[in-house]
């Protein structure tokens, strides 16, 4: 069966540290990978995209690659602060599907 | 760019009413939108997918006359709870997304809907 499992529901990470979320898939072939970001009683943000030939991608403090052969995403915050606090969602596509596959969720706590 | 807004954001109706929440894509043409749920520390659910002018592609399980859609336009999209009923009772978010299948989809803020 097709999965894509967020490494953690929550994890809390002292701040300035570096955080890593992890998105695992299973089944799946994307063309891209997506992260968005969810705070409480919105919707999603779109954070970055990085594409099956791209191995990482970079933005401002934000950092993600991308491995197909591990079909594995890794999400990185450097220099975390409080203010990163919130749901991280990842998101890919299927091919033949118009619409982005997205996993559970990591609710990550920055602690001052 | 990329803004998509949803109205109302919270609505609270009485069970049996019908609630239509709207969905703009406020500076870019949506040539497909799309309706999730999202239940409290839930992911997001995909009901369905409309493309401008054509009739919605409701997921399985979602029933298409409860959960009306229309996407008159390529800039708007409307989902219709009707006879809204407790269960019914979620977080309603919509996302846009233009003309390549490769752009990315853009959420609106989203709709919390109480039925009493």
């Amino acid at each position: 069966s097709q999965k894509i499992e967020q490494n953690s529901e929550a994890l809390n990470i002292q701040e300035g540290k570096t955080a890593t979320l992890t998105c695992n898939y299973t089944n799946y072939s994307p063309a891209y990978l997506q992260w968005y970001r969810q705070d409480p009683g919105r919707g999603p943000v779109f954070l970055l995209l990085i594409r099956e030939n791209e191995k990482e991608k970079r933005k401002e403090r934000l950092k993600v690659t991308f491995d197909t052969t591990l079909k594995q995403s890794l999400f990185h915050i450097t220099a975390s602060q409080p203010a990163d606090s919130a749901t991280y969602l990842c998101a890919l596509d299927k091919t033949g599907a118009n619409n982005l596959f997205f996993g559970t969720g990591t609710r990550l706590t920055v602690i001052p | 760019g990329a803004v998509v807004s949803q109205h109302p954001s919270w609505v609270i109706c009485k069970s049996g009413t019908s609630v239509k929440i709207e969905c703009r894509s406020l500076d870019f043409q949506a040539t497909t939108m799309f309706w999730y749920r999202q239940f409290p520390k839930q992911s997001l659910m995909l009901m369905a997918t409309s493309n401008e002018g054509s009739k919605a592609t409701y997921e399985q399980g979602v029933e298409k006359d409860k959960f009306l859609i229309n996407h008159a336009s390529l800039t708007l999209s409307t989902l219709t709870v009707t006879s809204a009923h407790p269960e019914d009772s979620s977080f309603y978010i919509c996302s846009a997304r233009g003309s390549s299948r490769q752009e990315t989809q853009y959420f609106g803020p989203g709709t919390r809907l109480l039925v009493l």
